[in-house]
């Protein structure tokens, strides 16, 4: 069936500090992968998305590339803000299932200053 | 930019009362669906909708479970007797359609609670 792993959480980092949060898939055909996150009190906003193999996503300097042969995912950000603090959740849409969206379980992520 | 709205931002509710939730999906988008998020757990699917009926169901979406859309704006969900399980942040979504590229924008959530 189709799935996503995600890192446990809490990750907790110091501000500037680099980022990185995994996210492997499995899937049948080709999906799309994305990233959404949820600040606190919020609903989910789309951060940065792939359609194919080796694209790269980026978004409010944030980064992921679709990895198709080692189902990755991986999110990526080379300096956190105290205002990155969320909860993250990798997702992917295979495009023979009405579109839905598959998730993660989610990773909070708590920048300290 | 353009946003999925929903309402209500928040709702407490008997156990066995029956709770609609609404929302307006983006105005030319095709495809509608609600997901749910457990408090703490991950967002899970429930219901997606396309030309006026149901596309695909999970298997959370059972009998108690319905979805609607009476005009051409509102995209319904009711739950006919809640459960405290049925406790949750319920999202409404939508999709243009599903050419590459394409995102499914969420709304800002429904958060219910069974007492």
């Amino acid at each position: 069936g189709n799935s996503v792993t995600q890192m446990e959480g809490p990750v907790t980092l110091s501000e500037e500090a680099f980022l990185t949060i995994n996210c492997t898939y499995t899937a049948t055909g080709y999906p799309s992968l994305f990233w959404y996150v949820q600040y606190p009190g919020e609903g989910l906003q789309l951060l940065l998305k792939a359609t194919k193999a080796d694209d790269k996503g980026s978004n409010k300097g944030f980064e992921a590339t679709y990895r198709k042969e080692t189902t990755s995912f991986h999110l990526e950000k080379g300096s956190v803000q105290v205002s990155d603090s969320a909860v993250y959740f990798c997702a992917l849409m295979r495009p023979d299932s009405s579109y839905k969206l598959i998730f993660g379980s989610g990773t909070r992520l708590l920048v300290r200053p | 930019e353009p946003e999925v709205t929903q309402t209500p931002s928040h709702q407490v509710t008997q156990m066995g009362q029956e709770v609609i939730l609404r929302c307006v999906p983006i105005s030319n988008h095709l495809y509608f669906y609600w997901y749910r998020q457990i408090l703490g757990q991950k967002v899970e699917f429930l219901v997606s909708f396309y030309n006026n009926e149901i596309s695909e169901k999970s298997e959370i979406f059972d009998d108690q479970f319905s979805v609607e859309r009476p005009d051409g704006s509102n995209f319904t969900l009711k739950i006919r007797s809640t459960k405290l399980e049925d406790s949750a942040m319920y999202f409404c979504a939508s999709i243009l359609d599903g050419s590459s590229g394409n995102t499914i924008y969420f709304g800002e959530g429904s958060w219910l609670t069974v007492v």
